[in-house]
């Protein structure tokens, strides 16, 4: 049974810093794994993906890189801003289901 | 195409009543999924659908919820007899079974059961 797990669960930080959460899964035969941020109270914003066969995905100043050997990925947030404050989840997905399956989350708090 | 739409964004009903969420996915999306999230937690997967076909279910969704989707199109998903442990977020997905799958989700409906 895949476990998602996240830590920390919480991190403050000043803006400009650059900053790494980190996810580790149990099951390393993954399909894919997705980070997602969510602002309170509403719904997952889709952040990046990366598929099993990747090492790692950019968008703007977001960097995630996945090791399935160790069963882990990392998000690296570089020169992080007021902004960002949110909660970070990651997901994973199976071969033989597509369901995700999430970590409990890391809640950013960027304060200028 | 605006994404996933979920309807109502809030739903409060008193204990016993019946309640039904309504997902409209992004159109060329095959698959939708409803998740479950309660307060500092990650979503929990519910149920999910490839067309109109309800392919897997999770133990969480007891006899009291059923979700449909009936032309492989918008999906339900319907609380009988609502107890105050259903309060949570809502939230369904939709995904392409080409290409990279990437899970699309929608703002999600808030049931509070008072």
């Amino acid at each position: 049974k895949q476990e998602v797990t996240q830590i920390p669960a919480a991190l403050s930080v000043p803006e400009g810093e650059n900053l790494v959460l980190n996810c580790s899964f149990t099951d390393s035969a993954i399909y894919n794994l997705q980070w997602f941020r969510q602002d309170p109270g509403k719904g997952l914003t889709s952040l990046l993906l990366i598929q099993s066969s990747q090492r790692e995905q950019t968008s703007g100043r977001l960097n995630a890189s996945l090791d399935k050997s160790s069963g882990r990925s990392t998000l690296y947030i570089a020169a992080s801003q007021p902004g960002d404050s949110a909660t970070y989840l990651c997901a994973a997905s199976s071969y033989n289901t597509d369901k995700l399956i999430f970590g409990t989350g890391t809640r950013l708090q960027v304060f200028p | 195409d605006t994404g996933v739409s979920q309807n109502p964004r809030h739903k409060i009903t008193k204990r016993g009543q019946n309640v039904t969420f309504r997902c409209d996915p992004i159109s060329e999306h095959n698959r939708l999924y409803w998740y479950r999230q309660t307060l500092g937690q990650g979503p929990e997967f519910l149920t999910y659908f490839q067309n109109e076909a309800q392919l897997e279910k999770s133990r969480l969704l007891s006899d009291r919820f059923s979700a449909e989707r009936p032309k492989g199109s918008f999906s339900t998903l319907e609380i009988q007899r609502t107890e105050q442990g259903d309060s949570a977020m809502y939230l369904c997905a939709s995904s392409s079974r080409q290409g990279d799958t990437e899970a699309f989700f929608g703002q999600g409906t808030r049931l509070t059961v008072v």
